[in-house]
């Protein structure tokens, strides 16, 4: 069974700019989940999206958006890009929502570098 | 939220029994507590989770205190490939959402 994928792998963007991340989970999961990794704040949720849906939301400004398709695969958005949103941006996905009682699968990430 | 409490790094030899600390004093009666590790340059990767019980499988163990405030992660005989940041998370069962804490990251040295 393959594992969760996410396009791109590497982005460079500049500041102002935005991006689309996509992030495709394993076959059969509904829920997923988004995090930010940075050197300094560790990893962070960001949101959770099932059957469409978003359940949860982190501490993140609206520049930070996702969706969820009807074949589970979800995308984030953010726009007006800030040298602050350099991160690796990492999907996890699980068979249900509520991941916090079970597991959840991650993605290689997508590293994403601001200029 | 709340939130975990791990020792920084910790140091182990190969081949032998590693425990890994982690306190969450402010557990709430729905949270479940697990464990994920990441590798340099990977996503982290699902050790093990419990409620209440103890809980092993084939990666690990997990020993839950019985006040759940505290619980320790065993890998049985650490390998070089146990290198990595281990992460004590709790996460709520009505959420996707897994908080994380700084980790433990573990040298294992041959």
């Amino acid at each position: 069974k393959a594992g969760v994928t996410q396009t791109p792998r590497y982005l460079i963007k500049t500041r102002g700019q935005q991006v689309t991340l996509s992030c495709s989970p394993i076959s059969g999961h509904r829920s997923v989940s988004w995090y930010q990794q940075t050197p300094g704040q560790g990893l962070q949720f960001l949101f959770e999206y099932f059957s469409e849906t978003q359940r949860n939301k982190g501490n993140f400004p609206g520049r930070f958006s996702g969706r969820q398709f009807s074949n589970s695969r979800s995308e984030m958005n953010v726009s007006t890009l800030e040298l602050g949103d350099s991160a690796l941006y990492l999907c996890a996905s699980s068979l249900y929502p509520g991941g916090g009682s079970g597991e959840q699968y991650f993605g290689p990430g997508t590293r994403l570098t601001v200029t | 939220d709340a939130k975990t409490t791990q020792p920084n790094s910790m140091e182990s030899n190969e081949e032998e029994p590693v425990h890994l600390p982690c306190n969450h004093s402010t557990i709430s009666g729905t949270d479940y507590i697990h464990w994920y590790r990441q590798l340099p340059s990977q996503g982290p990767e699902y050790v093990i989770h419990g409620l209440t019980s103890n809980v092993n499988n084939r990666m690990a163990s997990l020993a839950i205190a019985e006040d759940r405030k505290s619980s320790t992660l065993i890998l049985h005989r650490a390998t070089l490939r146990d290198a990595a940041v281990y992460y004590c998370i709790l996460g709520s069962g009505n959420t996707g959402k897994l908080i994380f804490g700084q980790g433990t990251t573990l040298q294992v040295k041959p």
